[in-house]
Order: C-alpha cells, then sequence, then structure tokens
C-alpha cells in the first residue's frame, strides 16, 4: 500500500528558529495535509496543498506541495514554546473508493526556551 | 471545539469483552472517518462511511465493525478485545473527499 516517509522523527530546537520537515510518497497525491496534534488532542489541519507546485502560508507555517507530486514541505519560522507538538503529513486521492487519508509517522517537535 | 464530538474520552476495559464508541460528526459532515493511533504505527485508517454508506476500508480487523446512523453519528464497535488493540481510536469528519478532515479529541482504549 501506499506509504509516507516523514523526516525527521524529532527535533529539539532554539526558541526563534527556523524548522523545516518534509515528507515523501512512494506514489502521486492528488492533496497534501499537513496537521499538528498536541498531547491528548486529535490532528488538527494546519494547512491544506492542492495543487502540485502550490505554496501557502498560515502564519508563520509554509507549506509546499511538490512539483512531482510525491513530497510536501512544511517550515516554521521563528518557533515559539507553543508550536510543541507532533506534526503529520498526510496524502489524499480521491476518485472511485478511494478517499481517505494516508498520514506520515510524524514530526515531533521540542521548543527550548 | 473542533464541533466533532467523541464518547467516551477513556475507556478501560477487559480482554475478550466488546465496547462500542461513539462519533457525532460536525453539522453539516456527511463523511465520518475512523483511525486508530497507536504509537508504533501512527495514525492507521480503519474505515470511511458517507451519508450512511460505507464508502472505503483500510486496516480494519474482522472484530471491528462501524456503522453510520441516518443522524449521520457513527459507532465503531470493537469485539474479542486483545491487549494489542489498546490505542487511540479518532474520529474525524469533513464535508465531502478532497477536503480537509476534521478531527475529534479521540476514545483511549486500554484493554486490560
Amino acid at each position: 500500500g501506499q506509504q509516507l516517509n516523514q523526516s525527521p522523527q524529532s527535533m529539539f530546537i532554539q526558541e526563534g528558529e527556523d524548522v523545516s520537515m518534509n515528507c515523501t510518497s512512494s506514489s502521486i497525491f492528488n492533496t497534501w495535509l499537513w496537521y499538528k496534534q498536541d498531547p491528548g488532542e486529535g490532528p488538527v489541519l494546519l494547512i491544506a496543498l492542492y495543487k502540485a507546485g502550490e505554496l501557502t502560508s498560515n502564519g508563520r507555517l509554509t507549506a509546499q506541495f511538490g512539483i512531482t507530486r510525491k513530497d510536501s514541505f512544511l517550515n516554521i519560522s521563528a518557533s515559539i514554546p507553543s508550536d510543541v507538538g507532533i506534526y503529520f503529513c498526510a496524502g489524499m486521492n480521491y476518485g472511485g473508493s478511494q478517499g481517505n487519508l494516508i498520514f506520515g509517522k510524524g514530526t515531533k517537535l521540542s521548543v527550548k526556551p | 471545539d473542533s464541533g466533532v464530538t467523541q464518547t467516551p474520552k477513556h475507556l478501560i476495559t477487559a480482554t475478550g469483552q466488546r465496547v462500542t464508541l461513539r462519533c457525532s460528526p460536525r453539522s453539516g459532515d456527511l463523511s465520518v472517518y475512523w483511525y486508530q493511533q497507536s504509537l508504533d504505527q501512527g495514525l492507521q485508517f480503519l474505515i470511511q462511511y458517507y451519508n450512511g454508506e460505507e464508502r472505503a476500508k483500510g486496516n480494519i480487523l474482522e472484530r471491528f465493525s462501524a456503522q453510520q446512523f441516518p443522524d449521520l453519528h457513527s459507532e465503531l464497535n470493537l469485539s474479542s478485545l486483545e491487549l494489542g488493540d489498546s490505542a487511540l481510536y479518532f474520529c474525524a469528519s469533513s464535508v465531502e473527499r478532497g477536503f480537509g478532515y476534521t478531527f475529534g479529541s479521540g476514545t483511549r482504549l486500554t484493554v486490560v
């Protein structure tokens, strides 16, 4: 089945630093999504990307849908303590009986004040 | 509050038992999705319902079943529970395919 490789698995950074994480797939997706999960909560959608090459920002977050449609990147600028959590990429193909999200295994972000 | 309501929040039960997890989707959302999250497997898609009908099936065990009712709420039934079924179970909803899902806060199931 389809698999997503998300890296890095974890990051320890200083407050104020920029963060980059990425996700690659063995196959093409029509949609890439980035979620953040806080402890004890469900994932919350941060950014959705629907077109190859698309670059979208949400405050200090910027994500890109790779040209090959097999990868996506998330950047966080000037990190703050509340950025701590697990970030998941997710890919989706829709049509036919498909339509479910395939998730990466997450990047755990820790921010040192 | 995401608008997706899951109950109960926590559940502790013994091996061999059966439990039912409940999900009320966000108002207006017709699709409901169930995911299992365990430490070593990440978020695994189980099953999707759209307006009462099963639409897609993932890695759902035969011991597990789900349904979506006319009022669009959904239930996930887990039977003959094993220790390895301990996990967080999330429900998500969306208005239609191709858009991001909204997740509930999950049900933490512990099988002892």
